[in-house]
């Protein structure tokens, strides 16, 4: 059980566009997820966290108008970088706790990896 | 705030015993985490720590000293699977997904 699924695993976009991410959990209800950002060889970084119903928290430096975080459901959070430049090349993971476990245990996606060029 | 200190890399030898080190300065304190992540994937909880003492699970170990801020992994009967990145973390509050995670420590276990 917990199993968090990413979508889509990698992705190569053009300057300027946009990328959505998805972050699903698949056997149980997240009320809460959180996205990480990943550089090589580097550790994670909590970007935001997602709430069910209402609007995502930010961590202090994050730009919440280039990270859109929408949390439309209890097994779905959606990251979408907008106008995405080679900086915003990254791993991106999103976690999520459940219940009892909420207190020690995060399940996290398998990441995707945003490239830029 | 909070932060976390850990060895950038180790290396070992297969059948070795590996401890790993992680010490932290918190605001408030809910527990110590570790996390396996092996390269290019996501990472995997291995154990957490609240109390003080020794938490085992198989082949992998993890201490804590609140008292001395201080906590430790502890790999036995290292295999080449091993070889990976291993982060400390700790939750900001009663939610683990809200974490501040160390560097990590980039293990590599040689035959």
């Amino acid at each position: 059980g917990a199993v968090v699924s990413q979508h889509p695993s990698w992705v190569i976009c053009k300057s300027g566009t946009s990328v959505k991410i998805e972050c699903r959990s698949l056997d149980f209800q997240a009320t809460t997820m959180f996205w990480y950002r990943q550089f090589p060889k580097q550790s994670l970084m909590l970007m935001a966290t997602s709430n069910e119903g209402s609007k995502a928290t930010y961590e202090q430096g994050v730009e919440k108008d280039k990270f859109l975080i929408n949390h439309a459901s209890l097994t779905l959070s959606t990251l979408t970088v907008t106008s995405a430049h080679p900086e915003d090349s990254s791993f991106y993971i999103c976690s999520a706790t459940s219940g009892e476990r909420a207190y020690n245990e995060q399940f996290f996606g398998p990441g995707t990896r945003l490239t830029v060029l | 705030g909070q932060s976390l200190e850990q060895p950038s890399e180790v290396t070992a030898v297969e059948g070795a015993i590996v401890q790993i080190n992680c010490t932290y300065q918190t605001s408030g304190f809910y527990g110590l985490s570790w996390y396996q992540q092996h390269d290019g994937g996501a990472p995997t909880f291995l154990s957490y720590n609240a109390l003080d003492g020794l938490e085992e699970t198989g082949r992998f170990s993890s201490f804590l000293s609140r008292s001395d801020s201080y906590g430790y992994l502890l790999l036995q009967e290292l295999q080449m699977k091993d070889s990976a990145s291993y982060f400390c973390a700790v939750p900001f509050n009663t939610n683990a997904g809200k974490s501040t995670f160390g560097d990590g420590t980039t293990l590599t276990v040689k035959p």
